[in-house]
C-alpha cells in the first residue's frame, strides 16, 4: 500500500475553511485515498473517500490531484467539535482484507 | 442500519491476569471484523483481521489472540497481559463482497482503554 505523508499539525480559525493536505505520491492506478478522523478518546469515523475523482459529502470534500500524487481535504465551515486527528489512507484491494494502515496523521485545532 | 458494540469502555487489569473484549456487530452479514491497537500518543496498529467465522489472521506477533466465534462477535484476548498490553483497542468492521469491498469503508467502535497495572 502506498505510503502517505501529512503535517502533524495544523490550526484553523472557527468558520473558515481547513484544508487539510496528504501526500502519496506512489499510489497506484487502482488504490483508493481515505480521510479518517478521530476525536480524542473516542474510535475513528470515516469522512470520506475516492479513487480520482473530486467527491463531496456532508461532511466534507475530497480533491485529488490529476496525478493523485496527492489529495487536499476541505472542512468548508470549521467548527471547534471538527478539532480532531485527521488520517489520509491508501488502500490497494488486495484480497478481500480491506485492513487500513493507519500513519501518524495532522491534528487539527480550530480555534475560536 | 449498522452498529457495533465494544465493551468495556475503560478496563484496569494486574499484570499476568488475563483479558477478554468483546465486540459485536449489528444490522449487517458477514462483514470483516478488525482489532486495532492505540498506544498513547501513537497511530493505530492493526493487530487482528476477521474475514469469517473462526479465519483470523495475526498481523503483529504479540501476547494476544483474537477469536470470531459468530459471524458478527470478534473477541480479543490474553492468557496474561503485560505492562506493554496498556492502550487504547478498537474493534472495526466493514462489508464483504470481494474488491467491491474496497469502496467500503471501515466503522469503529467506542473503543476500551485498557490499563495493565
Amino acid at each position: 500500500d502506498a505510503k502517505t505523508t501529512q503535517p502533524p499539525s495544523m490550526d484553523c480559525a472557527e468558520g473558515r475553511a481547513a484544508n487539510l493536505p496528504c501526500n502519496h505520491s506512489t499510489i497506484s492506478g487502482n488504490e483508493y485515498v481515505y480521510w479518517y478522523r478521530q476525536i480524542h478518546s473516542q474510535g475513528p469515523q470515516y469522512i470520506i473517500h475516492g479513487l480520482k475523482n473530486n467527491e463531496t459529502n456532508e461532511m466534507a470534500s475530497l480533491i485529488i490531484t490529476e496525478d493523485r500524487k496527492s489529495s487536499t481535504l476541505i472542512l468548508p465551515h470549521a467548527t471547534l467539535r471538527d478539532t480532531a486527528v485527521y488520517y489520509c489512507i491508501v488502500i490497494h484491494p488486495r484480497g478481500n482484507t480491506g485492513k487500513l494502515i493507519f500513519g501518524q496523521g495532522t491534528t487539527l485545532q480550530v480555534k475560536p | 442500519s449498522q452498529t457495533i458494540h465494544q465493551w468495556p469502555a475503560t478496563l484496569v487489569q494486574p499484570v499476568g491476569s488475563p483479558l477478554s473484549l468483546e465486540c459485536t456487530v449489528e444490522g449487517t452479514s458477514n462483514p470483516n471484523l478488525y482489532w486495532y491497537r492505540q498506544a498513547a500518543g501513537r497511530g493505530l496498529q492493526l493487530l487482528f483481521y476477521s474475514i469469517g467465522i473462526d479465519q483470523i489472521s495475526s498481523e503483529v506477533p504479540q501476547n494476544l489472540s483474537a477469536s470470531r466465534p459468530q459471524d458478527r462477535q470478534f473477541i480479543l484476548s490474553s492468557k496474561k497481559l503485560l505492562l506493554s498490553d496498556s492502550g487504547f483497542y478498537l474493534c472495526a468492521w466493514s462489508a464483504r463482497g470481494g474488491i467491491s469491498s474496497y469502496n467500503s469503508p471501515l466503522h469503529f467502535g467506542n473503543g476500551t482503554r485498557l490499563t495493565v497495572t
